[in-house]
């Protein structure tokens, strides 16, 4: 089993569409978890990143982490296709982090 | 661009060739990071340096893959007698001293082993 899940999708919606990314997780000792966004051959680009329990907010994008239940999710508001990307999950262990398998995004016009 | 740069953007090989990949990190991180990804999947981690010590290395990094940080500055990733199964993005990160969650990642350097 992995350390981090996430359903690689392809998930697919109409622009302007509230959009929900999750991911889960077995380690209850990672204290920092990341989302980061990737296209095509690029390297991944961080988003956000938020610390324990909680949620946090940064324009249309709000990341929440429930680590009771040991999940996390990422809301995208108004989505534009321009957010169209591979957006990836981490969570930060011994200095290192651990990724999901990341979903794949689209947003059609 | 998150100001890591990394060097060559692609390189092409026959397996059973030596390369090596550069990764210019942000000038104020003292940690800098390697890891690999595979087509679909999410990055895995290689190793990591803080200045020029190397302090941990993933049981992914077999004998044929060795990485260095001289001075602290740059680093370089070699990889020995490529095999196909080599072939990934290879990724290198940098963060402030202390801060592993905040890591700025390069463009990666795409290598195909033939």
């Amino acid at each position: 089993q992995k350390e981090v899940e996430q359903d690689p999708g392809p998930l697919s919606v109409p622009e302007g569409a509230i959009v929900s990314l999750n991911c889960t997780y077995s380690n209850s000792a990672f204290q920092y978890f990341m989302w980061y966004r990737q296209y095509s051959r690029k390297g991944p680009e961080l988003l956000m990143y938020t610390y324990s329990s909680g949620n946090k907010e940064d324009g249309r994008f709000t990341a929440q982490v429930d680590k009771s239940s040991k999940y996390i999710s990422l809301f995208i508001r108004d989505s534009q296709p321009s957010d169209s990307a591979t957006y990836l999950c981490a969570m930060e262990g011994a200095q290192k982090l651990v990724f999901g398998q990341g979903t794949r995004l689209t947003i059609n016009p | 661009d998150t100001g890591v740069s990394q060097d060559p953007r692609h390189k092409i090989t026959k397996r059973g060739q030596n390369v090596t990949f550069r990764c210019d990190p942000i000038s104020e991180h003292n940690r800098l990071y390697w890891y690999r990804q595979t087509l679909g999947q999410g990055p895995e981690f290689l190793t990591y340096f803080q200045n020029e010590a190397q302090l941990e290395k993933s049981r992914l990094l077999s004998d044929r893959f060795s990485a260095e940080r001289p001075k602290g500055s740059f680093s370089t990733l070699e990889i020995q007698r490529t095999e196909q199964g080599d072939s990934a993005m290879y990724l290198c990160a940098s963060s402030p001293a202390g801060r592993g969650d905040t890591q700025y990642f390069g463009p990666g350097t795409r290598l195909t082993v033939l």
